[in-house]
């Protein structure tokens, strides 16, 4: 059963860089069927696409995000990685990764809010 | 950029009833929506993709229609587990990307 799990600091100081990593279980990251990706939901709104990675490299971002955002891809430790620079508040959010399979995403991690400080 | 409205926001209804949740489009996005489930403290989980096409596990009473720019996910009779947001989404082909509704909420009345 493929599992996906985020991990990474819970609290971020404004103007940092927040850095997560998803884990993958259960399943390669370097399947060719799939794409790997990250969105965000504030606490109390709606979803957000951040990007996707594809094992060879190809990434894909919000365009609206894409200047602060870098995902990355490890396929020898099965993980994909999330950087958000220059942190704000309005980048609080509950952030997830998932799996996506020809653009749906049909696994998910469970989540981990990430909250930033002033 | 394609910008997906929900109606109606919030939906209240009781257990038995059909629920009737909407999504249209800014502009066309072909077959390419899928929706989403989403319970208090729990990650989103795949409902329908490509329109209409149930995913793995998902109860025949969620079906899903439309084209072009306006898209319906249909619950055809509430279930005590079916009280929770649903969000469309869409993916753009070139350059690649995806966009979420705001969400229509399922509440019981």
């Amino acid at each position: 059963q493929l599992q996906l799990q985020e991990s990474g600091p819970g609290l971020v100081k404004s103007s940092e860089t927040l850095s997560l990593t998803c884990t993958v279980s259960g399943g390669s990251i370097s399947s060719s069927s799939y794409y790997w990706g990250w969105i965000r939901q504030p606490p109390g709104k709606g979803l957000e696409w951040i990007g996707n990675v594809f094992y060879s490299g190809n990434i894909y971002y919000n365009q609206s995000l894409k200047s602060r955002v870098t995902i990355s891809v490890d396929m020898s430790k099965n993980q994909f990685s999330l950087e958000v620079s220059s942190v704000t508040a309005a980048d609080t959010a509950v952030y997830y990764c998932a799996r996506w399979g020809n653009w749906n995403g049909d696994r998910w991690g469970q989540g981990t809010l990430v909250t930033v400080s002033s | 950029e394609i910008v997906l409205t929900q109606s109606p926001a919030t939906l209240s209804l009781s257990p038995g009833e059909r629920a009737t949740l909407s999504c249209r489009a800014s502009q066309s996005v072909s077959s390419y929506l899928a929706w989403y489930q989403q319970k208090p403290g729990q990650a989103p989980r795949l409902l329908i993709f490509n329109t209409s096409n149930r995913a793995t596990g998902i109860p025949a009473r969620f079906s899903g229609s439309g084209s072009g720019t306006d898209f319906t996910l249909t619950i055809s009779s509430l279930e005590p587990e079916d009280f929770a947001v649903y969000y469309c989404q869409q993916r753009s082909n070139w350059p690649p990307s995806l966009t979420f509704g705001g969400g229509t909420k399922v509440e019981i009345k």
